[in-house]
């Protein structure tokens, strides 16, 4: 298993604003997950996406996945003070356990 | 489907004495993770279990944790004795692994744990 770096470790951003976080990784993957955990809580999975996907949406979220490149990267339009959370990425070689990163703290503004 | 399920939500203990944490996988569910995060290192997984049998423990801090998975629908953590430096936050993740892996997980709500 390997671990996925998020970048920034934090973001604060005005409500309403493009939210973008990075996720680099070491080495070849199956998939790529994105993980979120509001205060307090347990993470979320937001979503999973295949090594042979280029970019995948989820109503405001997202992902792009740049194998050649090892990273990928989480976009959130129009974000909402909702969205304010830890964000992490899971990148995955088939293993079946996931090892998760410190994450990217995003704070919304009012 | 309730989701996972951990109890208690919060613990407050003293140094010395025992502690169990209990998680309930969702039903169908074949992998359960339990994890721990505090600040100072993330989240780390301690060790997870595949059809109920531990396949990966190195992230067991030390022989004061144990973990069981007596059935498919639940499993504990146990610290004996425990330490302050083991206040934390710890989750129960479950997963249904295919053959590739990689799936996603679910998590439950977590147990705040503090050791006095």
């Amino acid at each position: 298993s390997q671990q996925g770096e998020e970048d920034p470790q934090a973001l604060s951003i005005q409500e309403g604003e493009n939210a973008t976080m990075n996720c680099s990784y070491k080495t070849s993957i199956n998939n790529l997950q994105w993980y979120r955990q509001n205060s307090g809580r347990g993470l979320v999975h937001l979503i999973l996406i295949r090594s042979n996907e280029r970019e995948k949406h989820s109503g405001r979220l997202r992902v792009t996945l740049d194998t050649s490149k090892k990273s990928s990267s989480l976009l959130i339009t129009a974000s909402r003070a909702a969205d304010t959370a830890s964000y992490f990425c899971a990148p995955s070689q088939g293993a079946q356990k996931l090892v998760f990163g410190q994450g990217t703290r995003l704070t919304i503004n009012p | 489907d309730a989701g996972v399920i951990q109890s208690p939500r919060h613990e407050v203990t003293e140094m010395g004495q025992e502690v169990t944490l209990r998680c309930k996988p969702i039903s169908g569910h074949n992998s359960l993770f339990w994890y721990r995060q505090t600040m100072m290192r993330g989240l780390e997984l301690l060790i997870y279990f595949n059809n109920n049998v531990p396949i990966d423990d190195s992230g067991m801090p030390e022989d004061r944790f144990s973990a069981k998975m007596p059935n498919a629908s639940f499993s504990t953590l146990k610290i004996q004795p425990s330490e302050p430096r083991d206040s934390a936050v710890y989750f129960c993740a479950s997963s249904l692994i295919l053959a590739g892996g990689g799936e996603t997980q679910y998590f439950g709500p977590g147990t705040r744990l503090l050791v006095l």
